[in-house]
């Protein structure tokens, strides 16, 4: 089956590191995603990670992979307040028609507490 | 480069009403995806157009349907609204051909059904 699930909110202090994580259900997944969505805002990707890759690192973002435990999870460091927003986890599948479709999770929101 | 508009950014309807959404997608990039946000329900993919014809469907009633132009803007018609379609309409755009495309999302159309 095809479904991606996230806890719906998540609180931190200023300074402190976050942590979102991330379950899905399909083992043929290519690439996992991380996306940022503002108020008012559409989606914005953040970062992505190949489905053979157990981490990535990009500045203050940390992304780890287990695919035995199909747990994608997204570390951000120094939260900042700016960093207040819906974040969601997606996978890309392939299908039968050789194409490729993304599937989201619910999305969690991140309070940063200043 | 130009991203992703998508218009109107608000709209209003009553039940039973019909309503047609809009999305230009970045210059160049063929694909054009459809997503429904509600809250708790993250997004659900609705379709994907790809050079004028719809490549991928996700699992939405008949009421729900789209096109795409020659130019690669994309239009959603839902028709016999419930309030239940009340929700942020996202469209994303990408050059679609590889396994991996970022998809590069617009702002959105809030649809408020009364």
């Amino acid at each position: 089956g095809e479904d991606v699930e996230q806890s719906l909110f998540l609180s931190v202090r200023e300074g402190d590191s976050s942590v979102i994580n991330c379950t899905y259900t399909d083992s043929s997944s290519t690439y996992l995603y991380w996306y940022k969505q503002e108020p008012g805002a559409g989606l914005q990707l953040l970062t992505y990670i190949f489905s053979n890759m157990d981490m990535k690192q990009d500045q203050r973002l940390t992304v780890l992979l287990n695919k035995k435990d199909k747990h994608l999870s997204l570390r951000i460091a120094d939260t900042q307040t700016g960093d207040s927003a819906i974040y969601f986890c997606a996978e890309s599948l392939r299908t039968t028609s050789g194409t490729y479709k993304y599937i989201f999770g619910t999305g969690t929101r991140l309070k940063v507490l200043a | 480069k130009a991203g992703v508009t998508q218009t109107p950014r608000y709209l209003i309807k009553t039940r039973g009403q019909q309503v047609t959404l809009s999305c230009s997608p970045i210059s160049g990039h063929r694909s054009v995806s459809w997503y429904q946000q509600t809250p708790g329900q993250g997004l659900q993919f609705l379709f994907e157009y790809f050079s004028e014809t719809q490549r991928n469907k996700g699992n939405f009633p008949g009421r729900f349907s789209g096109r795409q132009f020659s130019n690669s803007r994309s239009e959603m018609n839902v028709s016999t609204l419930e309030l239940g379609d009340s929700a942020l309409y996202l469209c994303a755009s990408s050059g679609g051909t590889y396994t991996y495309n970022e998809q590069f999302f617009g702002p959105g159309t809030r649809l408020t059904v009364l």
